[in-house]
């Protein structure tokens, strides 16, 4: 079965620095990978998804993803951090099983951001 | 547009007492998905809406829980009796068809059983 997996529930960087969120999946079937971030008392919102295509893709706000089927990871960055990025981010892989389908979250990573 | 909408906001309740949430997706999506976020923890799943049949059930943790959806349009999901480890914020999205498109959320339903 589809799954993922967030290495590190909390992250914390300096304002201007790199930001690296790892997600891992295990999928016997050709994945499709989202990113969703969640603001503080807010709903969850997509950042990007990888469907099929190009293995790089780019979100809103920055951020962008690059699918490696090697090694089984989509991990989400962005070259410069904001105070604004602030947040907890949640990956996702696609689950068919049985006829139906539905999306299984990782544990979510909380992004600090550091003045 | 009008984005997903859930209500209550919050609800407090006691422990066996009934509640009822609500979820208003966006108009023309035939997908609604519901989820449960326990603090500190991922999305887990429980539901799944296309139209108003369900052909995923699987994450409703017992037989406490149900969900119904009116047409294409408003869900509620029911929890009888509730338990203290019901708390949790209940989140609904939608989507305009498939799983796979990008699914809009609501801002959740933070219940708090006493």
């Amino acid at each position: 079965a589809q799954s993922v997996t967030q290495l590190g529930s909390h992250v914390s960087v300096s304002e201007g620095a790199l930001v690296l969120l790892r997600c891992n999946y295990s999928s016997s079937v050709p994945p499709y990978l989202f990113w969703y971030v969640q603001y503080p008392n807010q709903g969850l919102q997509l950042l990007l998804k990888y469907t099929t295509g190009a293995t790089l893709v780019k979100g809103i706000n920055g951020f962008e993803a690059e699918f490696k089927k090697s090694e089984t990871s989509f991990h989400l960055t962005k070259p410069s951090a904001h105070m604004s990025d602030a947040a907890e981010y949640f990956c996702a892989v696609r689950r068919s099983q049985g006829g139906s389908e539905k999306l299984v979250f990782g544990k979510g990573t909380k992004l600090t951001v550091n003045p | 547009g009008a984005g997903v909408s859930q209500s209550p906001s919050n609800k407090v309740t006691e422990k066996g007492k009934d509640v009822e949430l609500r979820c208003d997706p966006i108009s023309g999506h035939t997908a609604l998905y519901w989820y449960r976020q326990r603090l500190g923890q991922g999305l887990e799943f429980l539901i799944y809406f296309q139209g108003n049949s369900a052909p995923d059930k699987s994450g409703l943790p017992s037989d406490r829980f149900s969900a119904e959806r009116t047409g294409e349009s408003v869900s509620t999901l029911t929890i009888q009796r509730t338990q203290q480890e019901d708390s949790a914020v209940y989140l609904c999205a939608s989507s305009p068809t498939r799983v796979w498109e990008t699914q809009y959320f609501g801002p959740g339903t933070r219940l708090l059983v006493l």
